[in-house]
């Protein structure tokens, strides 16, 4: 089974920051990575699919990058309605496993 | 508008059984996956399995594996997420939500808003 160390588990950083959240995968796993918000009482939400593509409505700082094994999701100018936890995940098809990164909990300094 | 909309919250003794469910609106609702997704209090995600509404095909996780039972009736676009005999520790949120595959892997597209399951004597 592949798995996924994210990584920090905890961030605090101040309105305006730069944030960057990363995920390594146990395997090479090309760029089959997507990235989740998920807000207080509330589901997740995907923010970013195939490693760097941008769901449509999401605010353009947020991006994602990396291929292979390491993966980041960067928020390049934080905003206090970010405030939320990050999920990476990958897909793997022989068989059909989801498997979620561990989270990473963002607060506002 | 696509979405998942999932049954409301239980509060359950150890030992009984429970059903939830969660249904499709919007779009081919026998057409996509529906996965079950637990998440434990101040926990993470995991993913339980999934199946495909159209013929009922079923993969679970090798960790919920025979602990659960996920099923689908395609005439009323819901799929459902059963226990015979509740423990303490099945005390979660569950989510279902859609996967879809977006270049060349699956991700989660559709949340439902989640059913809260207590399990307490």
């Amino acid at each position: 089974d592949i798995q996924m160390t994210q990584s920090p588990s905890s961030l605090s950083a101040s309105v305006g920051d730069r944030v960057t959240i990363t995920c390594q995968a146990s395997q090479d796993i090309t760029n089959y990575v997507n990235w989740y918000q998920q807000k207080p009482g509330k589901a997740p939400k995907l923010l970013i699919s195939g490693a760097s593509n941008l769901e449509a409505g999401v605010p353009s700082r947020f991006s994602g990058s990396g291929s292979g094994t390491d993966f980041t999701l960067t928020i390049s100018s934080l905003q206090p309605e970010d405030i939320a936890t990050y999920y990476c995940q990958q897909y793997d098809n022989l068989p059909p496993m989801y498997t979620f990164g561990q989270g990473t909990k963002l607060e506002i300094k | 508008e696509m979405q998942l909309v999932q049954s409301g919250a239980e509060v359950k003794k150890p030992g009984e059984s429970l059903k939830i469910s969660c249904k499709g609106s919007g779009y081919s609702f026998t057409s996509y996956w529906v996965a079950w997704v637990r998440q434990m209090p101040g926990k993470g995600l995991e993913w339980m399995g999934i199946i495909y509404p159209g013929d009922s095909d079923t993969t679970y996780s090798p960790s919920f594996q025979g602990q659960v039972t996920i099923s689908a009736d395609k005439s009323i676009s819901t799929a459902y997420l059963q226990w015979s005999s509740l423990k303490a520790s099945d005390t979660a949120m569950y989510y279902c939500a859609r996967p879809i595959t977006i270049f060349g892997a699956d991700a989660f597209d559709i949340w439902g808003q989640g059913t809260m399951v207590t399990v307490s004597s």
